[in-house]
């Protein structure tokens, strides 16, 4: 596609289940990022994908957050037992090998009610 | 990771100069970027500069690099209100894994 696509652009869930976000990447792109970012804060990182390398998970806030990605193409990250804070906007990130611009989706607004 | 820091807000008249800082803590950081988010937005990359530089323009921006004090500017030459939009910096750490670290956004306002 011609940009970072993302769906839902918004989604209300209810405290405890479970919600998946989608991302389709730039297409050829072989990183893929995805952040959090809270209302008034800064983003924060949740997970890198590199082509075919393991994943760098080292942003997931706990074991309820998970992420997968086919290949080099569409990721879903997935929240268990969502709860309140994990409100925010997700938004997710690719970028081309060699290169260091990471081009951005607009976001999914997590609201947990 | 280390932290970058920014000043939340800044607000200026239409036409002035906004310089919008960020200070970040890892003198080992490869690039350093500004990011633009408008209301609703993703982030869009504005400009980045390489550390072995000092300064680098484009067009109606400047960015200004003190390795020395870990600090980085964003000039905005004659602001207009369509510059109003929160600014991130951030940085990238050597070792391969090109993980942009964000600061939390300077939200530029301007004022006609």
């Amino acid at each position: 596609g011609a940009g970072v696509s993302q769906s839902p652009s918004n989604k209300v869930t209810e405290k405890g289940k479970d919600v998946e976000l989608r991302c389709d990447p730039i297409s050829g792109h072989t990183a893929l990022y995805w952040y959090r970012q809270r209302l008034g804060q800064g983003l924060e990182f949740l997970i890198y994908f590199q082509g075919n390398s393991a994943p760098d998970k080292s942003g997931l806030p706990s074991d309820r957050f998970s992420a997968e990605r086919t290949g080099e193409s569409v990721s879903t990250l997935t929240i268990q037992r969502t709860q309140q804070e994990d409100s925010a906007v997700y938004l997710c990130a690719s970028s081309d090998r060699g290169t260091t611009e990471a081009f951005f989706g607009q976001g999914t607004r997590l609201t947990v009610v | 990771g280390e932290d970058v820091e920014q000043s939340l807000f800044l607000s200026v008249r239409e036409g002035d100069s906004s310089v919008i800082n960020c200070t970040y803590t890892d003198s080992s950081s490869t690039y350093l970027y500004w990011y633009k988010q408008e209301p609703g937005a993703g982030l869009q990359l504005l400009t980045y500069i390489f550390s072995n530089m000092d300064m680098k323009q484009d067009q109606r921006l400047t960015v200004l690099l003190n390795k020395k004090d870990k600090h980085l500017s964003l000039r905005i030459a004659d602001t207009q209100t369509g510059d109003s939009a929160i600014y991130f910096c951030a940085e990238i750490l050597p070792g391969g894994s090109y993980i942009p670290t964000f600061g939390r956004g300077t939200s530029l306002i301007v004022h006609p």
